[in-house]
């Protein structure tokens, strides 16, 4: 099946600096990807999706300019963790959209941040 | 606005039993897909099955079944001989199929599934 990698899959950081979290579909590509997060023990959170060539859009209640959302290619989108405070750390998981099969969404590892 | 209910939070069956996580959706649209995905400790979303709304035929995939009554909006999962390796967390979703609709995945809260030796 489709392969979408998240990187790192682990991250810790001190408060205030930025963490970048990339994804990537190995093996199709994806014009659309979504980014959602993950408290302990809940379901998933969607917080924007990523369109390749053009701005993100973001869910409501979602700070654009605390998680920013850059989808340059075809097979990579990031998400990137600006100023990051203790109540940012969480589960963040992506998943890309292939356009064969019905659109299937194939969903990354994951990332877990911890800001300390 | 679209929203799915588990209203089980945690389930438990014996190994080789049959168990049913239940689902319910609201929507106003009549042609969208549903899922169920199953989410292990390694916490890597995997995907069970997926029903299209306008097939009446319930989707089947192995050991894995569904009853959907799209009238009751109603989409439950049915796991038979459950093996050890089907616990975990299992989330029902909803999307949108309609040109012009919302591509984005609406996830229940999940149901905590455990399988007794």
């Amino acid at each position: 099946g489709a392969v979408v990698s998240q990187h790192p899959s682990r991250v810790i950081c001190k408060s205030g600096t930025s963490v970048k979290i990339e994804c990537r579909s190995l093996d199709f590509q994806a014009t659309t990807m979504f980014w959602y997060r993950q408290f302990p023990k809940q379901s998933l959170m969607l917080m924007a999706t990523s369109n390749e060539g053009s701005k993100a859009t973001y869910e409501q209640g979602v700070e654009k300019d605390k998680f920013l959302i850059n989808h340059a290619s075809l097979t990579l989108s990031t998400l990137t963790v600006t100023s990051a405070h203790p109540e940012d750390s969480s589960f963040y998981i992506c998943s890309a959209r292939r356009w064969v099969d019905n659109g299937e969404l194939f969903f990354g590892e994951g990332s877990r941040l911890t800001v300390l | 606005a679209q929203t799915v209910t588990q209203s089980q939070p945690e389930m438990s069956v014996q190994e080789a039993e049959t168990v049913t996580l239940s689902c319910t959706y609201d929507t106003s649209e009549s042609d969208y897909y549903l899922f169920w995905y199953k989410q292990p400790p390694s916490r890597q979303m995997i995907l069970v099955i997926r029903q299209e709304a306008y097939k009446q035929q319930n989707a089947t995939e192995n050991r894995f079944s569904v009853n959907f009554q799209k009238a009751a909006k109603s989409f439950s999962l049915k796991i038979s001989d459950s093996q050890l390796g089907d616990a975990a967390m299992y989330f029902c979703a909803y999307r949108s199929s309609t040109q012009g609709g919302s591509e984005k995945l609406v996830f229940g809260k999940g149901t905590k599934l455990t399988v007794n030796p």
